[in-house]
């Protein structure tokens, strides 16, 4: 049973560029979620997406967004990057509340993007 | 609103030794507790969850305690490996499956 991946491992960009990351969910979940994990810190929510829409958002600016694809992966998409944005961003999948929801979150190793 | 905070570290131990992070939380109603556990270049996984007051969640000799009156959370080991030498988070979901983390406490596990 594939868990969750996420592409790229790393990378490394300037400022003002822009980032997109991959995340396949675990099989049979439907939601994916990103977070931010700065260094030293724990993750901050982002955003969630279920049935290919965003469903909640954290304190984030506009520069960041999001898509679901139909097989339920899922991109992150940062534009105008900033030295800030230097972080690991974790994508974590679950099944919808309501469908054998344990409350749990599955999360990828992360990609570690790095802004120069 | 709804948040964590729990002690920061690290914490240093030496193997056998007894484990103790402390966690408080601030929330709407009972909700769910949760703590996950992230090894060196690894995503965070679960460790422990309890769903009520009272209950204790356990896995692999942690054990934390849903506290309704202390409003905490404190994860305890009673002899830490060196292999136990990681980040812990405490969490707290919110609104189908959003949740809030503290800001981690690193275990270090000398033998």
């Amino acid at each position: 049973d594939a868990g969750v991946t996420q592409s790229p491992t790393h990378l490394i960009k300037t400022r003002g560029q822009q980032v997109t990351l991959r995340c396949s969910p675990k099989s049979g979940h439907d939601t994916v979620s990103w977070y931010q994990q700065a260094l030293g810190q724990g993750p901050q929510f982002i955003f969630q997406y279920y049935e290919e829409e965003e469903r909640q958002r954290g304190n984030f600016p506009d520069r960041f967004s999001g898509h679901q694809f139909p097989n339920y992966s899922s991109e992150l998409n940062v534009n105008a990057l900033l030295l800030g944005d230097s972080a690991l961003y974790l994508c974590a999948s679950s099944l919808v509340a309501g469908k054998t929801n344990t409350g749990e979150l599955f999360f990828g190793e992360g990609s570690r993007l790095t802004v120069l | 609103g709804n948040s964590v905070t729990q002690m920061e570290g690290p914490v240093t131990l030496s193997e056998e030794a007894f484990l103790t992070i402390n966690c408080t939380y601030t929330a709407t109603g009972y909700p769910s507790l949760f703590w996950y556990v992230q090894y060196p270049g690894e995503g965070l996984q679960l460790l422990l969850k309890a769903t009520k007051a009272d209950d204790k969640g356990s896995n692999k000799g942690f054990e934390a305690t849903y506290r309704k009156e202390t409003t905490s959370f404190h994860l305890e080991k009673g002899s830490v490996q060196v292999s136990d030498s990681a980040v812990y988070f405490c969490a707290l979901p919110y609104n189908f499956n959003k949740f809030y983390f503290g800001s981690g406490t690193k275990l270090n596990v000398k033998p």
